[in-house]
């Protein structure tokens, strides 16, 4: 089980609300969470990551919260703008060897 | 620094063409992958090397996939006899250390076309 699961794929919200996008991962080795944004016609740059002694993290409007238990985490957008429109993809890995599993990423709209 | 460099930016191949994607990680970082990404299956892992050494190539096509990675400053993804369904964003990333637990630096990907 090494899958990574993210939802929504699609999240349309209002300017100057919050974003949340949600992710769960199987392998309970996994510890380190980071989270890429892709925008339209570029490449996917780190925003934001978590490893998994924290369980959670804050960086200019971003917040990601880890539930080991749960083997979940997710990324929270507060106050969201048009400039945050864009793809998000979350990942995990661990130091086992595996490569980093990424979710199949959410496409989040701001609309004014 | 330049960041990843992916050459060549779009491709355009015939069905049953070859096509050669290269890929120049960033300089001292040790980890390069390969993914591929379309609007259907997302940003799919293809393979994985780690000082030049192949780790993980578990998410290539096996009979029509090859990547290579000759020497540190480069790598290369081959696939011959392409087909319409290969068509996709090639995307190569680099990683500072053995490549799991650290941010990966993508390039900007080449777009691969087959007609």
């Amino acid at each position: 089980g090494e899958q990574v699961e993210q939802l929504p794929s699609i999240l349309r919200v209002q300017e100057g609300s919050s974003a949340s996008i949600n992710c769960t991962y199987e392998n309970s080795a996994s510890n380190y969470f980071p989270w890429y944004k892709q925008e339209p016609g570029e490449n996917p740059k780190l925003i934001i990551d978590i490893r998994s002694n924290m369980e959670r993290k804050q960086t200019q409007g971003l917040i990601v919260l880890l539930d080991k238990k749960a083997k979940r985490f997710s990324l929270h957008i507060t106050d969201t703008q048009p400039g945050d429109s864009a793809m998000y993809f979350c990942a995990a890995s661990a130091n086992s060897g595996t490569y980093q599993r990424f979710g199949t990423g959410t496409k989040l709209q701001v609309v004014p | 620094n330049a960041g990843v460099i992916q050459t060549p930016r779009h491709k355009v191949t015939g069905k049953g063409q070859e096509a050669t994607l290269w890929c120049e990680p960033i300089s001292g970082h040790s980890a390069v992958f390969w993914y591929r990404q379309t609007i259907v299956q997302g940003l799919e892992f293809l393979t994985y090397f780690r000082n030049q050494a192949p780790i993980d190539d578990s998410g290539m096509p096996k009979e029509r996939f090859s990547a290579q990675m000759p020497n540190q400053s480069h790598s290369t993804l081959k696939i011959q006899s392409t087909q319409p369904q290969d068509s996709a964003v090639y995307l190569c990333a680099s990683s500072t250390t053995g490549g799991m637990n650290a941010e990966q630096f993508f390039g900007p990907g080449t777009r691969l076309t087959v007609l």
